[in-house]
């Protein structure tokens, strides 16, 4: 079945370094890809998502591009923020399972 | 524009019991889904609706139910409670049913079974 898998946290990084959180699928579709972003006492917010092979979403700084050849979609920022702090989870649908289905989530520490 | 509400924010509830849950999606969205999210097995897809009907179910037993309203609201239900599921349950509403929607999330109401 389609499933994610994204890199196990925490990930503890000083403020301004450079971020990656790896990010793979299997799916039979064709999927969409999404990064959702979850602070503190919150619910899930959308970051940022690709719908077609070489797509790539952005927002707030944070970058991913959908690489159909790699089944990968990976999170990168340039410089991280103490306010980055939060869980990040991959995830996707596809037009036969429109559900959400969900990487394991990476919670992200970033120290002044 | 108003975002998705849920109610109530936090419950308590002794096994055995049952729980109503309720969520309000964006004006305009047709499509509510239900997650559960726990430290152990993470986020879980637990049903969807559109229009009324439930169009997809995760993998839960019948004592998970759901409905969905003339107005988009949906409510979900939990019978005979058991320890296990205590959790934050996350609503989700999109405006329909394409791959590449996004869904948008309430701050989920936070269920304790004692």
């Amino acid at each position: 079945g389609d499933s994610v898998t994204q890199m196990e946290g925490p990930v503890t990084l000083s403020e301004e370094a450079f971020l990656t959180i790896n990010c793979t699928y299997t799916a039979t579709g064709y999927p969409s890809l999404f990064w959702y972003v979850q602070y503190p006492g919150e619910g899930l917010q959308l970051l940022l998502k690709a719908t077609k092979a070489d797509d790539k979403g952005s927002n707030k700084g944070f970058e991913a591009t959908y690489r159909k050849e790699t089944t990968s979609f990976h999170l990168e920022k340039g410089s991280v923020q103490v306010s980055d702090s939060a869980v990040y989870f991959c995830a996707l649908t596809t037009d036969s399972n429109y559900q959400l289905i969900w990487g394991a989530g990476t919670k992200l520490i970033i120290k002044p | 524009k108003a975002g998705v509400t849920q109610t109530p924010r936090y419950l308590i509830k002794t096994r055995g019991q049952q729980v109503t849950l309720s969520c309000s999606p964006i004006s305009g969205h047709r499509s509510v889904s239900w997650y559960q999210q726990t430290p152990g097995q993470g986020l879980q897809f637990l049903f969807e609706y559109f229009s009324e009907t439930q169009r997809n179910k995760g993998n839960f037993p019948g004592r998970f139910s759901g409905r969905q309203f003339s107005n988009s609201r949906s409510e979900m239900n939990v019978s005979t409670l058991e320890l296990g599921d205590s959790a934050l349950y996350l609503c989700a509403s999109s405006r329909g049913r394409t791959s590449g929607g996004t869904q948008y999330f309430g701050p989920g109401t936070r269920l304790t079974v004692l």
